[in-house]
C-alpha cells in the first residue's frame, strides 16, 4: 500500500533554532500534500496545502513566514519551523494525495517537535 | 469554511457494548465523510469512510451512517474490545476529480472500553 515516511520522528531544538521536517511518499507520487499540527489533547488543524511545483495555501491564522513549506518534487515535500519558540511545540503530521494514481489519503508517522 | 462538531467527548463503555460517536458539518458541499482511530503519538488511521452517496456503511464491527438532510454522521462500534481504546475523529472534505480536498476535523472522542 501507499506509505509516506515523515523524519525526523521527534525532534528537541533550542528557542530561535530552526527545524525541518520531511515528508516523502514512497511508492507513489504525492501531487498534493497537506501539513497538519495537533497539540496534546487536541484534532488536528490543518496548517497549509502544497501542490507540487506552485506555493503553498496557508489556512487562516497560520505564518506563512514561519512555517515554510516547500513541494518541489512529487515524492518530497518539507515544512521548516523558522525561529521556533515553545508555544510551537507540537505533534506535526503530513497527508499526501496521489491523484488518480493514488486516490486517498496517507498519513506520514508525525514528528514530536519540543522547544526548549 | 466547514466546521466539524463531535460529541462526546469521552466515551467509557464496558467490554462488549457498543459505543456510538456523533458528528455534524455546517458545508452542505461536504461528501466525503471519513472515520479515524489514532492512538497516542501515532498517525490517524482510517477505520471506515462513507461519501454522499450512501446512507451507511458497515465493516464487520464498525458502521458509518450519514444523514445529509440533517448534516449528520455517526460512528457505531460493536461488541466493543478493550483493543478498541483510542481516539477517534470524525472530518469531511468535499472531494471532486483527483482529489478527497482538505479534511476538516471533529474534536476526537476518547473512548474507554473497560475488560
Amino acid at each position: 500500500g501507499a506509505v509516506v515516511s515523515q523524519h525526523p520522528s521527534w525532534v528537541i531544538c533550542k528557542s530561535g533554532t530552526s527545524v525541518k521536517i520531511e515528508c516523502r511518499s514512497l511508492d507513489f507520487q504525492a501531487t498534493t500534500m497537506f501539513w497538519y499540527r495537533q497539540f496534546p489533547k487536541q484534532s488536528l488543524m490543518l496548517m497549509a496545502t502544497s501542490n507540487e511545483g506552485s506555493k503553498a495555501t496557508y489556512e487562516q491564522g497560520v505564518e506563512k513566514d514561519k512555517f515554510l513549506i516547500n513541494h518541489a518534487s512529487l515524492t518530497l515535500s518539507t515544512l521548516t519551523v523558522t525561529s521556533a519558540h515553545p508555544e510551537d511545540s507540537s505533534f506535526y503530521i503530513c497527508s499526501a494525495e496521489g491523484g488518480r494514481a493514488h486516490y486517498g489519503y496517507t498519513f506520514g508517522s508525525g514528528t514530536r517537535l519540543t522547544v526548549v | 469554511g466547514e466546521n466539524v462538531e463531535q460529541h462526546p467527548s469521552t466515551l467509557s463503555v464496558q467490554e462488549g457494548d457498543s459505543a456510538v460517536i456523533k458528528c455534524t458539518y455546517s458545508d452542505s458541499a461536504s461528501n466525503y465523510f471519513p472515520w479515524y482511530k489514532q492512538e497516542l503519538g501515532k498517525r490517524p488511521q482510517l477505520i471506515i469512510d462513507i461519501r454522499s452517496n450512501v446512507g451507511e456503511k458497515k465493516d464487520q464491527r464498525i458502521a458509518v451512517t450519514l444523514n445529509k438532510t440533517a448534516k449528520h454522521f455517526s460512528l457505531h462500534i460493536t461488541e466493543t474490545q478493550p483493543e478498541d481504546s483510542a481516539v477517534y475523529f470524525c472530518a469531511a472534505s468535499n472531494a471532486g476529480g483527483t482529489s478527497y480536498g482538505k479534511l476538516t476535523f471533529g474534536q476526537g472522542t476518547i473512548l474507554t472500553v473497560h475488560p
